[in-house]
Order: C-alpha cells, then structure tokens, then sequence
C-alpha cells in the first residue's frame, strides 16, 4: 500500500523560506510523477509542479521563480522549497503522486495527508 | 493555462437522488481529465481518471463521460458517504488545472 506521509513547518513570516518534505512508503519512485499541489479557499486547488525519477521538474509558471522540488531516492522523499512567502501562500500543502501520462503527469492516484502552511507577521 | 468550470458550484440532494456535475475545459483536453472526492479536513481522492475510467476501489454508482471539452460526473444513488466536494482536474497540458469544485450537500 503506497502511503505518503508529509511535513514541514507550519507557520512562517513572509519573506521566509517554506519548506516541506514528503515521505514515500510502498512505492518506487520510478514512473511516476511526484508532486506538490496547494489549496485555499480563495483560489481552490492549485498545481505547484512535480518531478519525476529523471530529476526532470515542471513547475507552474506563476511560482516558477520561486520553487525548487527536489528529490532523494536514497531516503525515499521529495521536498518542496518556495522562497519569499508572502501571506498569498497560507494554503493547505498537499504532496501527491501522479499517475504516468503521455506528456508528462497525469490523475493524482495517492496524496499526503495535508499541511497547513500560514504565512503571518 | 487551461481553464476548467464547474457547474454547479453546489447543490443540494436527498439520499438516493441522481446527481450530475459538469466540468467544461476552455480549451479542448481530449480525455485527459480526472475526478476527485474531498471531505472536509482531508485530502482530495481519485475517482476517475482518463474521463471515465473508475479508480480501483470507487463505487459503482459513480460514472463519468466526456471528451474535448465536456464532461460530466454522475452518482446514480447517492449515498450519506457522498456528501462531499468535487473537483474535476485536466493533465492535458501544463500548468495541470483543476475546476473550483462542486459541493454536493444535504437537502
């Protein structure tokens, strides 16, 4: 049974570093597409960008400058680092793992349990 | 980036009801889209993936069709259990997308 189990520190003031790493249990990192994915209120769920066994990453492009995913296969986790939080980065964090697809990743088929990440003075 | 809309944004349905969510892409996506189930306080859970494709696991009673643009999930029963929110998803092309979720309630 493939489990994710994530963690990272929850609250931030703005300007800091978040940083969150997700541990894989069950599963091989090989073929899929490990992903980070947020969620607010405001604007629902949002795709924070993956990687993938190669060390290949996709990011979304309104975070791209300020993201770096990473992986360890050695301590089966990956991680997520977003630089320079602001308030608009209080979200629920998710990491998933996607599902193989012709371009790239697909459907999320395992996700972590969540971390609420709050970014305040 | 691909916009996904959901319709409707919540509804309210008495156990037993047939229940249909549609979730339109701004552009075409061919079947590269997915399901989801939340409940409150947990992460989200895949129900169908390739546009009507049930994952391992899922009810019966949830189907799904579309293709292109135009899709719909359907619960033919519903149950006390689906009373939740749910999120359509296109891995067509990135940025990967998700919908703004319908919350099914109780009538």
């Amino acid at each position: 049974q493939v489990q994710l189990q994530q963690w990272g520190a929850g609250l931030l003031k703005p300007s800091e570093t978040l940083s969150l790493t997700c541990g894989v249990s069950g599963a091989s990192f090989n073929g899929y597409y490990w992903t980070w994915i947020r969620q607010t209120p405001g604007k629902g769920l949002e795709w924070i960008g993956e990687i993938e066994h190669s060390g290949t990453t996709d990011y979304t492009p309104s975070l791209n400058s300020r993201i770096t995913i990473s992986l360890d296969t050695s301590k089966n986790q990956f991680s997520l680092k977003l630089t320079s939080v602001t308030a608009a980065d209080t979200a629920v964090y998710y990491c998933a793992r996607g599902l193989p697809n012709w371009g790239g990743g697909g459907a999320f088929d395992v996700w972590g349990q969540g971390t609420m990440v709050t970014v305040s003075p | 980036a691909i916009r996904m809309t959901q319709s409707p944004s919540s509804l309210s349905a008495s156990t037993g009801d047939r229940v249909t969510i549609t979730c339109r892409a701004s552009q075409g996506i061919a079947r590269y889209l997915a399901w989801y189930q939340q409940k409150p306080g947990k992460a989200p859970e895949l129900l169908i993936y390739s546009a009507s494709t049930l994952q391992n696991g899922v009810p019966s009673r949830f189907s799904a069709s579309g293709s292109g643009t135009d899709f719909t999930l359907t619960i033919s029963r519903l149950q006390s259990e689906d009373f939740a929110t749910y999120y359509c998803h296109q891995y067509y092309r990135y940025p990967l997308t998700f919908g703004g979720g319908t919350k099914v309630e109780i009538k």
